[in-house]
């Protein structure tokens, strides 16, 4: 498979505690995104990467997350002393940033539940 | 917040049945992408629109641009259990990041 790839599927954590989430992008693609989806909504725009450059951050991110792509190959997300409104489904996304078609191709996500 | 709408939320058809859903913004759409999430996935790219009045069809597909760039629909003919799914409009701004609508989740009435 050669997909988005993002670990672990599910996390289940206490209130509190870092988690730390990876993605691995399919390995042509320049560029690297990190969504978050709640249920019944679609996906909101976290942050995202051009080769390890992180060139823009949402006003969603709060300081408790940072997300790193340090060899502009596989990505980070890390939320930090986590609350029970990040349960949410976090997804990676990954495209080739050229002048034509910007397709992104996700991952299947990794499901946070802060318990 | 997202600035992109999308109607209805939700669609029941009976198997057969045409169904459309419709993305509107207040502001002009640079470009507009369609996706589809089946339940339990993730979404799934299945066309980009850039022009004025652009309509792209794919088999029983069809996805409009409206002529003042702030609308789109996509339209399925005669339906299947296949289908079944949430579509979501998204704006590709500035060849950036996304900014998906609220989706419409499809469910097929055998």
């Amino acid at each position: 498979d050669t997909g988005v790839s993002q670990n672990p599927r599910h996390k289940i954590t206490k209130r509190g505690q870092n988690v730390t989430f990876r993605c691995d992008p399919i390995s042509e693609h320049n560029r690297l995104y990190w969504y978050r989806q709640t249920l019944g909504q679609g996906p909101e725009f976290l942050t995202y990467f051009q080769n390890e450059a992180q060139l823009e951050k949402s006003r969603l991110l709060s300081d408790r997350f940072s997300a790193e792509r340090p060899k502009g190959s596989f990505s980070t997300l890390e939320i930090q002393r986590t609350e029970q409104g990040d349960s949410a489904m976090y997804l990676c996304a990954s495209s080739y940033r050229n002048s034509g078609n910007t397709e992104a191709f996700f991952g299947q996500g990794t499901r946070l539940t802060v318990v | 917040g997202q600035q992109v709408m999308q109607i209805p939320q939700y669609q029941h058809v009976q198997e057969g049945e045409d169904f459309t859903t419709y993305c509107n913004s207040s502001t002009t759409l640079s470009n507009i992408q369609w996706y589809k999430q089946r339940p339990g996935g993730h979404p799934v790219f299945l066309i980009q629109l850039v022009k004025s009045g652009e309509v792209k069809k794919q088999k029983r597909l069809t996805f409009q641009f409206g002529e003042a760039k702030k609308n789109s629909s996509l339209h399925i003919t005669a339906t299947q259990t296949t289908d079944v799914g949430t579509y979501f409009c998204a704006e590709n701004f500035g060849n950036e990041k996304l900014t998906f609508g609220t989706g419409t989740r499809l469910t097929i009435i055998p």
